[in-house]
């Protein structure tokens, strides 16, 4: 069973530029969390998704935001980036909400120069 | 404060020895917690998780937990270079599907 994907991989973008990143959960998986990780904060929680639907919000500006699609892949989106926008995103999947198993993808590091 | 809370180390013990990983959270409504581990470069990976007080093994780890306290911990024995990795402690609340993660503790094992 293929394990969660996440494009790009690395990323680069100037301040001010949006930016959209994709997860795509193992399959049969319909929650969806992302998560950005920098060293001085840690993996701080952005957002969950389940059935098309966000479901919880972590204390992030609205600069950020994203989307589930029917298929559960999911898509975050940060507008008018900044400096302090650069770390690791990361999405991790599970079966439900229920599910205590989160299975984290490899991570989009962006660097916002 | 933070709600959940490790110590960053680092954290360094020889080949054998038995590394204790701790953890500490805020909120009394917690009711799942959970250890990840983290090589350099990569995707944190679920390690265990446990719900009750008390001990829960697996393999060479147990987790401990201590409601009363507000702590949790991780023990590794016999440790190996390849548990060398940061430790990231998780709590997840009684309510929705939102994840608290601590900082991470680094660890080393000396060979």
């Amino acid at each position: 069973k293929a394990g969660v994907t996440q494009t790009p991989r690395y990323l680069i973008k100037t301040r001010g530029q949006q930016v959209t990143l994709s997860c795509s959960p193992i399959s049969g998986h319909r929650s969806v969390s992302w998560y950005q990780q920098t060293p001085g904060q840690g993996l701080q929680f952005l957002f969950e998704y389940f059935s098309e639907t966000q479901r919880n919000k972590g204390n992030f500006p609205g600069r950020f935001s994203g989307r589930q699609f029917s298929n559960s892949r999911s898509e975050m989106n940060v507008s008018t980036l900044e400096l302090g926008d650069s770390a690791l995103y990361l999405c991790a999947s599970s079966r439900d909400r229920l599910q205590e198993t989160q299975y984290f993808g490899p991570g989009t590091r962006l660097l916002v120069l | 404060q933070k709600e959940v809370e490790q110590n960053s180390g680092p954290l360094s013990v020889p080949e054998g020895a038995i590394a204790s990983l701790n953890c500490t959270y805020s909120d009394r409504g917690s009711q799942s917690f959970f250890w990840y581990r983290q090589y350099s470069g990569k995707s944190p990976e679920l390690i265990m998780f446990i719900y009750s007080n008390g001990d829960k093994e697996d393999g060479r780890f147990t987790a401990q937990l201590n409601k009363a306290s507000q702590y949790v911990s991780l023990l590794i024995r016999d440790s190996q270079p390849s548990d060398s990795a940061t430790y990231l402690c998780a709590v997840k609340r009684n309510t929705g599907n939102q994840f608290y993660f601590g900082t991470g503790t680094s660890l080393t094992v000396i060979p």
